[in-house]
């Protein structure tokens, strides 16, 4: 069965340094998102991405956070200068079409020191 | 505002008999909510959805039920098994794109 796959599993870095995270969505897919989850809270809505532009960003998505779609297959989210609270789960989900289930990826846990 | 919340943070049943997890939400534009499942250092994985323009659908082992009169989401497992242990979110859409998640409810399977 298809399914979202996302690298790295884990990343730790330095308070202002840049991060990438990556995803690969289910191959027919051709909406994809990011979402992320502080510890203990609840999975928050960061960006959708349609057609290799943004469709809808939260308020949380600022100047600091930027996506991409390098080539063909993979969704990259970067975080340019990360700060502390930058902290959290990082999930890449996509869906076959707008209003369609969105499936997750397994996340990139981010730690920020 | 916009919310999504469930009802109670935890729950505890025994193995074999029927669970149900509850979740309001207060955007009367949405019209179609999922059920995630999400188990320690996962991402949420999907249950079943339901559209608006129902009011019950069932998938194995599980029901979900929409009353959009009081805005309140509800998934029933049946006969619930210990690998049903896990975080459950519901999560509505009013729009084509971004996904609002409730807390989310820790349901704990006993033997």
């Amino acid at each position: 069965e298809p399914e979202v796959t996302q690298t790295p599993s884990h990343q730790v870095t330095q308070m202002g340094q840049e991060v990438i995270l990556r995803c690969v969505p289910i191959s027919n897919h051709l909406y994809f998102y990011w979402y992320r989850q502080i510890l203990g809270q609840k999975v928050e809505f960061l960006v959708s991405f349609y057609n290799n532009e943004i469709s809808e960003k939260s308020e949380i998505f600022d100047d600091q956070f930027s996506v991409e779609r390098p080539d063909g297959s993979n969704f990259t989210l970067k975080i340019r200068s990360t700060k502390l609270e930058d902290s959290a789960m990082y999930f890449c989900a996509s869906s076959v079409a707008a209003q369609e289930t969105q499936y997750f990826g397994p996340g990139t846990r981010l730690l920020v020191l | 505002g916009e919310s999504v919340g469930l009802h109670l943070p935890t729950l505890s049943v025994q193995e074999g008999d029927n669970s149900i997890i509850n979740c309001a939400y207060s955007n009367s534009a949405s019209d179609y909510f999922i059920w995630y499942k999400q188990e320690s250092g996962k991402g949420p994985q999907f249950i079943i959805d339901i559209r608006s323009n129902m009011d019950k659908r069932q998938g194995q082992r599980v029901t979900v039920l929409l009353n959009k009169t009081v805005k309140h989401l509800s998934l029933q497992i049946a006969a619930t098994q210990p690998g049903d242990s896990a975080v459950y979110f519901c999560a509505e859409t009013a729009n084509d794109y971004k996904l609002s998640f409730g807390a989310g409810t820790t349901v704990t399977v006993r033997a």
